[in-house]
């Protein structure tokens, strides 16, 4: 398969804390995003990084990307209670006509 | 811009019938995706239609298929349900295919097959 993983599965982390998930792939890619998913609903987008790039911010939201380990991480900076859901990486993937693949996923809950 | 829709929201079926669901893209996208989320294997890749051809088409089993009319607008039909179709079906549209394009999701159908 060419599906990411997130890791961990699961963050706890009290409010005002950071919090770090990281996605590992398989495949080369052209790109890499990372969208949250709130109970059971549709997906957001939160940002993209492309592959030449390294590091990509968007207000409290860091991205880094090591494509020579083929992974990334998302580092979300003075959370909130509102930031609790699941966080998915997925990856835009050479030669599979820009099909997404996404990984398990990172459920992250913030506790006031 | 009014965002994806997808209908039915919610959907309760017997094991041995078909269903169809059903997406609007966002006005102007013309690329159309559809994912299958179950708690066990994450998001899974469908099928992805542009311009109402298949450009994409994950790996399941030929009882899932879909189309795209002209105007954009996508169905997904399932035959022969079984227990384990059970899932969110998430439908996303962009623009088009093509590097560096997010995609938009729609809220998903909550299928149920009994």
């Amino acid at each position: 398969s060419q599906q990411g993983e997130e890791d961990p599965q699961a963050l706890s982390i009290q409010e005002g804390e950071n919090a770090t998930m990281n996605c590992s792939y398989k495949t080369s890619i052209n790109n890499l995003q990372w969208y949250r998913q709130n109970s059971g609903r549709g997906l957001v987008h939160l940002i993209l990084i492309r592959s030449n790039e390294r590091e990509k911010h968007s207000g409290r939201l860091r991205v880094t990307l090591d494509t020579s380990k083929k992974s990334s991480s998302l580092l979300i900076t003075a959370s909130r209670a509102a930031d609790t859901a699941s966080y998915f990486c997925a990856t835009d993937a050479v030669n599979t006509g820009n099909q997404f693949y996404f990984g398990t996923g990172t459920s992250l809950t913030v506790i006031p | 811009k009014a965002g994806v829709t997808q209908t039915p929201r919610y959907l309760i079926k017997t094991r041995g019938q078909q269903v169809t669901l059903s997406c609007s893209p966002i006005s102007g996208h013309r690329s159309v995706s559809w994912y299958q989320q179950t708690p066990g294997q994450g998001l899974q890749f469908l099928f992805e239609y542009f311009s109402e051809t298949q450009r994409n088409k994950g790996n399941f089993p030929g009882r899932f298929s879909g189309r795209q009319f002209s105007n954009s607008r996508s169905e997904m039909n399932v035959s022969t349900l079984e227990l384990g179709d059970s899932a969110l079906y998430l439908c996303a549209s962009r623009p088009a295919p093509g590097q560096g394009r997010e995609q938009y999701f729609g809220p998903g159908t909550r299928l149920t097959v009994t």
